[in-house]
């Protein structure tokens, strides 16, 4: 069983469109995150949810609207896709500060 | 706030020999510190974490890290590189209390191992 399962894996679309990303844990863990990555490689945190409560919103447009429904998933929607968009989004969870488990991450292409 | 830096963006070593990533972090008191690795187009795996307890911490595929308060750093080894072990390597610090965790990121170095 995947501990971290995010889809799709990949997500080609056109500017302006709007797409959502789910991701699920069966870790029982409390803490969920949104990251991304980008062309370089490097990887800031978006968001993070503590049961199913908005913890963190690190500065992240308003067109990006994290939910997470119950703990055990936390989706994300972005509206109004923009090239500069284009990255790969990594879905992780962790309990009380220990290590993060990630998801196999999304590749959204903005064309 | 916390901090990790990575001083090498790229590290070439040889197959069978030893293979060092260097990273620094800032903190105000101990932190947990982590590595993790990355394969081309795959997720990110942890190889090993420091939460306070021993300094020399043990990790998957032959991987260690000593972490010296005196010098705040929590370097990354292996006695002998492997074909395989070419991925970008990330340092992470984790930063919060309570539900409030957030990971965050060195800025990567890429390992490059040549036959």
């Amino acid at each position: 069983d995947t501990a971290v399962s995010q889809t799709p894996k990949y997500l080609v679309t056109q500017m302006g469109n709007d797409k959502s990303i789910k991701c699920e844990q069966n870790l029982g863990h409390d803490t969920m995150y949104w990251y991304k990555q980008d062309s370089k490689k490097f990887l800031k945190i978006m968001f993070s949810y503590n049961n199913k409560e908005l913890i963190i919103n690190e500065t992240v447009p308003n067109r990006f609207s994290p939910k997470s429904p119950d703990k055990a998933h936390l989706n994300l929607h972005i509206n109004s896709l923009e090239l500069g968009d284009s990255a790969v989004y990594f879905c992780a969870s962790s309990q009380a500060g220990s290590e993060a488990f990630f998801g196999q991450g999304t590749r959204l292409t903005v064309v | 706030a916390q901090s990790v830096t990575q001083l090498d963006s790229h590290v070439s070593v040889s197959e069978g020999t030893p293979v060092l990533l260097r990273c620094n972090y800032s903190s105000s008191y101990s932190p947990s510190l982590f590595w993790y690795v990355q394969h081309p187009n795959k997720g990110l795996q942890l190889l090993l974490k420091y939460t306070s307890a021993a300094t020399l911490v043990k990790g998957i595929n032959g991987f260690e890290a000593e972490f010296k308060k005196s010098e705040t750093s929590f370097h990354l080894t292996k006695p002998s590189a492997h074909m395989s072990d070419a991925a970008e390597y990330f340092c992470v610090v984790s930063e919060g209390s309570s539900g409030t965790y957030k990971y965050i990121f060195g800025t990567g170095t890429r390992l490059k191992v040549l036959a």
